[in-house]
């Protein structure tokens, strides 16, 4: 069974702190993504991976950075969380191939306060 | 640039009743699109692909590439097909997913 794991399924940090959310996938995946859910705005892509140390600016950036040191492993980095990055962050994992399905993991719900 | 338009946010129909949630996409190279469902407190799951023409619980989705449009299709609607359902677009030499702003379906008894 593929497994995308993200370490926290709820976290509430206060205004100004460094956070970090990780995701782990056991398929041997080339693609990492980070997206936040929001009402009303979907799902708006952060940044992705399609390699061990690349990464590549999404739609929304600003605000956060990542790091993917290794394959299986993708961190989101809140440098300095603010109440507007209260969202679900969504991981998801992919082939580099063409027409292949993301496997998504389950959420986390990132509370600033 | 908006990539991928889902220009409902919320759709209500009836049991039985045929459903069709829209998608349209820009991108001027041959696109990769896919449709996700996610279900009350479950993972964002894949729907179906239009490379696969399939039907997947009664869904369809045909790319009309002049009116750039993969809409979602189902003749007759199920309680249990009630979800959010996005579309997206694979695209870029680096493979960048991108997904429209989603479209909450109800289907009432």
């Amino acid at each position: 069974d593929v497994k995308v794991t993200q370490s926290s399924r709820y976290l509430v940090k206060r205004t100004g702190e460094k956070v970090f959310l990780e995701c782990v996938q056991d398929m041997d995946h080339e693609n990492m993504f980070w997206y936040r859910q929001d009402p009303g705005l979907g799902l708006r892509l952060i940044y992705f991976s399609y390699d061990v140390k690349m990464k590549e600016k999404g739609d929304i950036p600003e605000g956060y950075s990542v790091s993917r040191e290794k394959k299986e492993r993708f961190s989101l980095i809140l440098e300095s969380a603010s109440t507007n990055q209260t969202s679900m962050y969504l991981c998801a994992s992919s082939l580099l191939a063409g027409n292949t399905e993301a496997f998504f993991g389950q959420g986390t719900r990132l509370t600033v306060v | 640039a908006q990539r991928v338009t889902q220009p409902e946010k919320l759709l209500s129909v009836f049991k039985g009743a045929p459903v069709e949630l829209k998608c349209n996409y820009s991108y001027s190279g041959s696109p990769e699109l896919f449709w996700y469902v996610q279900y009350s407190r479950q993972r964002l799951q894949l729907l179906l692909r239009h490379i696969s023409r399939e039907s997947i619980k009664g869904f369809t989705a045909d790319l009309n590439k002049g009116e750039t449009s993969f809409h979602l299709k189902k003749p007759f609607a199920q309680e249990e097909d009630s979800a959010m359902y996005y579309c997206a677009l694979f695209w870029g030499s680096a493979r960048q997913l991108t997904f429209g702003s989603g479209t909450q379906l109800t289907v009432l008894p």
